[in-house]
């Protein structure tokens, strides 16, 4: 059984530039949930998508925006992209919104 | 809101030491409480869970006991080795809000 994988694993990206992350689900999972890790930090929610659908966001701005797709793998876009966006992203997959959260590898963003 | 509490870090300790890294939760409701580990320049792993009160979680000779009363799934290990030197993060979940995290306390063992 495949576990979450995420990619790229390394990103640099210059300020106001756009960025899009990947996250493959586990399989059977048709829930993904995005993380935003700070250097130092625990885990911040981002959003969560649930059968192609959003199912809740953090108290993030609107330039972070997601999608999934029919095959429950999702992206995370960043525009304009700010210096405080540089961070660990982390993809978390689970069997439905409920149920425990597996995590992948995580990209690392640097925004220069 | 909903929120964890971690010891702070870091922690060192020899290796065999026994180890405790307290958790406080603050929650509406009954959440489940996990406990995940990251490795250096890894992704979160599950450690351990508990989604009820006194339940017990336990994987890799670590545990910790869901206690409703203190509102409290603090983690401890009999005896560390240096392969447990990681991050370790505290987190609820109620409900639909999301997985809230800890700070993460950072635990570093020696030989």
């Amino acid at each position: 059984e495949t576990g979450v994988t995420q990619s790229p694993t390394h990103l640099i990206k210059t300020r106001g530039q756009q960025v899009t992350l990947r996250c493959s689900s586990q399989s059977g999972h048709n829930t993904v949930s995005w993380y935003q890790q700070a250097l130092g930090q625990g885990p911040q929610f981002i959003f969560q998508y649930y059968r192609e659908e959003e199912n809740g966001r953090g108290n993030f701005p609107p330039r972070f925006s997601g999608l999934q797709f029919p095959n429950y793998s999702s992206e995370l876009n960043v525009n304009a992209l700010e210096l405080d966006d540089s961070a660990l992203y982390l993809c978390a997959s689970s069997l439905d919104p409920r149920e425990t959260q597996y995590f992948g590898p995580g990209t690392r963003l640097l925004v220069l | 809101g909903d929120s964890v509490t971690q010891m702070e870090g870091p922690v060192t300790l020899s290796e065999e030491a026994f180890l405790t890294i307290n958790c406080t939760y603050t929650a509406t409701g009954y959440p489940s409480l996990f406990w995940y580990v990251q490795y250096p320049g890894e992704g979160l792993q599950l450690l351990l869970k508990a989604t009820k009160a006194d339940d017990k979680g336990s994987n890799k000779g670590f545990e910790a006991t869901y206690r409703k009363e203190t509102t409290s799934f603090h983690l401890e290990k009999g005896s560390v080795q240096v392969s447990d030197s990681a991050v370790y993060f505290c987190a609820r979940y109620s409900g639909n809000t999301p997985l809230v995290f800890g700070k993460g306390t950072r635990l570093s063992v020696i030989a």
